[in-house]
């Protein structure tokens, strides 16, 4: 019984398209995050949402786009996809916005050709 | 621009022994920090925290020391276990209302430990 799940783990896709990846949390945490970790292995935080309400927003492009219908999921979708967006993306929750301690889903690797 | 950095890509320890694990941070701001483990196609998991007024927090097998005046932290794991080998990843937050959770990361130390 997964505590963070994604889907999909795998995304192949070409440059120009448009996708999304899905992150849903059974923990009943208030807080979520998506991640990118990039070719480099550094995790960077992208977005973070707290019951809903969006509360972290780094300088990502505007072609990703994070949507979180409920405090159980969070959603991240990308326009226009270019090769830099190849990743692995990690979506995480936590118990709320006053801790570090989040708990992190298998990730979902993307591969814009 | 590495606010957090993991100089040593790699360690190997033979089990039993400790295991010395070392992060550099630049930003004076920062003042929680993390410890997270990562098994291959799984993702990072809490280990132990740290909050900037402390030198050292103690969980079981792991220990982190904090050195604020040098920007330095580790995490010892003593005795080190087969099963300890993962990447390990140090992280740190500016913390204060709702930061904590925007980690800042290193980029990894994979540690084997050897039976």
């Amino acid at each position: 019984d997964t505590a963070v799940s994604q889907t999909p783990k795998y995304l192949v896709t070409q440059m120009g398209n448009d996708k999304s990846i899905k992150c849903e949390q059974n923990l009943g945490h208030d807080t979520m995050y998506w991640y990118k970790q990039d070719s480099k292995k550094f995790l960077k935080i992208m977005f973070s949402y707290n019951n809903k309400e969006l509360i972290i927003n780094e300088t990502v492009p505007n072609r990703f786009s994070p949507k979180s219908p409920d405090k159980a999921h969070l959603n991240l979708h990308i326009n226009s996809l270019e090769l830099g967006d190849s990743a692995v993306y990690f979506c995480a929750s936590s118990l709320t916005a006053n801790t570090g301690e989040l708990f992190f889903g298998e990730g979902s690797r993307l591969t814009v050709l | 621009d590495q606010q957090v950095k993991q100089n040593s890509p790699s360690l190997s320890v033979q089990e039993g022994r400790i295991s010395i694990l070392n992060c550099d941070y630049t930003n004076s701001m920062f003042d929680y920090f993390l410890w997270y483990k990562k098994y291959p196609a799984e993702g990072p998991t809490f280990l132990i925290s740290i909050s900037s007024i402390k030198d050292k927090n103690e969980d079981g097998r792991f220990t982190v020391f904090l050195n604020k005046s040098a920007k330095h932290l580790s995490l010892h794991i003593v005795p080190s276990q087969p099963g300890d080998s993962a990447v390990y990843f140090c992280a740190a937050s500016e913390g204060g209302g709702t930061s904590y959770g925007k980690l800042t990361f290193g980029q990894g130390t994979i540690l084997t430990v050897h039976p």
